[in-house]
């Protein structure tokens, strides 16, 4: 059974960098979408973006946020990673990390808070 | 980027009811990549439908989905009390991914 879980500082202050981990097992990492999404507190969901982990390392990210975002992948320690810069409130809420393009597992999901 | 509205926000049912969801995108969402998500409260979404109808392993056969181009739906044949959730569509065929709003299936 593939499992992901989520790793990384709960708290970050404003104008610093958001620094996650996603952890894979039960399953290989290689020629999977894997994805980061996340959700506001009381609010829903939104894509963040993703990498295909299939050599070529292809990258797609939320026009939103593509200024600020980077995932990369880790395949000898089975991980995938999201780094988001210059972060505000705004940026408050639950991270979830996901594998394939249509999200068929996901990790629990860490609340990140942005505050002084 | 492909918005997503679904319909209606809240949905009052009461447990052997049906339930039907609407998904409405702005454009066709290519190959029919259109997803339905459960999400419980302090859980992680859970996939239940991908490609608009497929069922995922393990997910009931009162969950179905239905439609093309930009008119989905997801319906709920007869609720169960675990059925109680807030469900999301996304379409995965284009870039952006997008996620609706989300519909919210309470107890009447």
């Amino acid at each position: 059974q593939v499992q992901l879980q989520e790793s990384g500082p709960g708290l970050v202050k404003p104008s610093e960098t958001l620094s996650l981990t996603c952890t894979v097992s039960g399953g290989s990492i290689s020629n999977y979408y894997w994805s980061w999404i996340r959700q506001p507190p009381g609010k829903g969901l939104e894509w963040i973006g993703y990498i295909y982990n299939s050599g070529s390392g292809n990258t797609d990210y939320n026009p939103s946020l593509k200024s600020r975002v980077t995932i990369s992948v880790d395949t000898s320690k089975n991980q995938f990673s999201l780094k988001l810069s210059s972060v505000t409130t705004a940026d408050t809420a639950v991270y979830y990390c996901a594998r394939s393009r249509n999200l068929d597992y996901w990790g629990r999901g860490t609340l990140v808070t942005v505050s002084s | 980027e492909i918005v997503l509205t679904q319909s209606p926000g809240t949905l009052s049912l009461s447990p052997g009811e049906r339930a039907t969801l609407s998904c409405r995108a702005s454009q066709s969402v290519s190959s029919n990549y259109l997803a339905w998500y459960q999400q419980k409260p302090g859980q992680a979404p859970r996939l239940l439908i991908y490609g608009a109808s497929s069922r995922i392993t393990g997910i009931p056969d009162r969950f179905s989905g239905s439609g093309s181009g930009t008119d989905f739906t997801l319906t709920i044949s007869r609720l169960e009390p675990e059925d109680f959730a807030v469900y999301y569509c996304q379409q995965y065929g284009s870039s952006p991914r997008t996620f609706g709003q989300g519909t919210k299936v309470e107890i009447k």
